[in-house]
């Protein structure tokens, strides 16, 4: 199956700080990649949507100032997290398909931020 | 965009089978139908979906009822290792929305 990769597994970071998430898909070309946030207990929620070369949509309530992705390739994109807060704190998951269509999406293992 | 209701939780013993149902009493024609799981501190994983007839793969069986306002995903023999988060979700096949919604899934917990 298609492999999708998060780099860093896991980051503590202090309050006020920048943190760069990076999603790889290591097997196939990923034209839309997906990033979502999951607090402890609850699921998954949508934040945006990335197409390769083109601005990122966002789910209502994200702020794009605050959390700005970037899908510069078909195998990377990244999503930092800039001034941080301790309420930025979550799992983050990113997940990317390869095509338009009913092509499902592969999940990278999320990333773990702690903003202290 | 369709909701899904499923159980919040269930169990199973080991080896047996598991039915995880879901309602989708709202779904249109176009909307396709999947399970993914998401088992703890990892990200979801991919199990199976279906439009109208039931699908078979080698992780489940995706059983879809005859007027798709309900399905039920099928685990023949539970493990341990299929103690996960179930989430049934609707897709709808569409070149400007392709994204996943997830709701609050099912916790299957698997004893011994």
């Amino acid at each position: 199956g298609a492999v999708v990769s998060q780099h860093p597994s896991w980051v503590i970071c202090k309050s006020g700080t920048s943190v760069k998430i990076e999603c790889r898909s290591l097997d196939f070309q990923a034209t839309t990649m997906f990033w979502y946030r999951q607090f402890p207990k609850q699921s998954l929620m949508l934040m945006a949507t990335s197409n390769e070369g083109s601005k990122a949509t966002y789910e209502q309530g994200v702020e794009k100032d605050k959390f700005l992705i970037n899908h510069a390739s078909l195998t990377l994109s990244t999503l930092t997290v800039t001034s941080a807060h301790p309420e930025d704190s979550s799992f983050y998951i990113c997940s990317a398909k390869r095509q338009l269509g009913i092509d499902t999406q592969y999940f990278g293992p999320g990333t773990r931020l702690t903003v202290l | 965009d369709a909701k899904t209701t499923q159980p919040n939780s269930m169990e199973s013993n080991e080896e047996e089978p598991v039915h995880l149902p879901c309602n989708h009493s709202t779904i249109s024609g176009t909307d396709y139908i999947h399970w993914y799981r998401q088992l703890p501190s990892q990200g979801p994983e991919y199990v199976i979906h279906g439009l109208t007839s039931n699908v078979n793969n080698r992780m489940a069986s995706l059983a879809i009822a005859e007027d798709r306002k309900s399905s039920t995903l099928i685990l023949h023999r539970a493990t341990l290792r299929d103690a996960a988060v179930y989430y049934c979700i609707l897709r709808a096949l569409s070149y400007n929305t392709d994204k996943l919604i997830f709701g609050t899934g099912t916790r299957l917990q698997v004893f011994p």
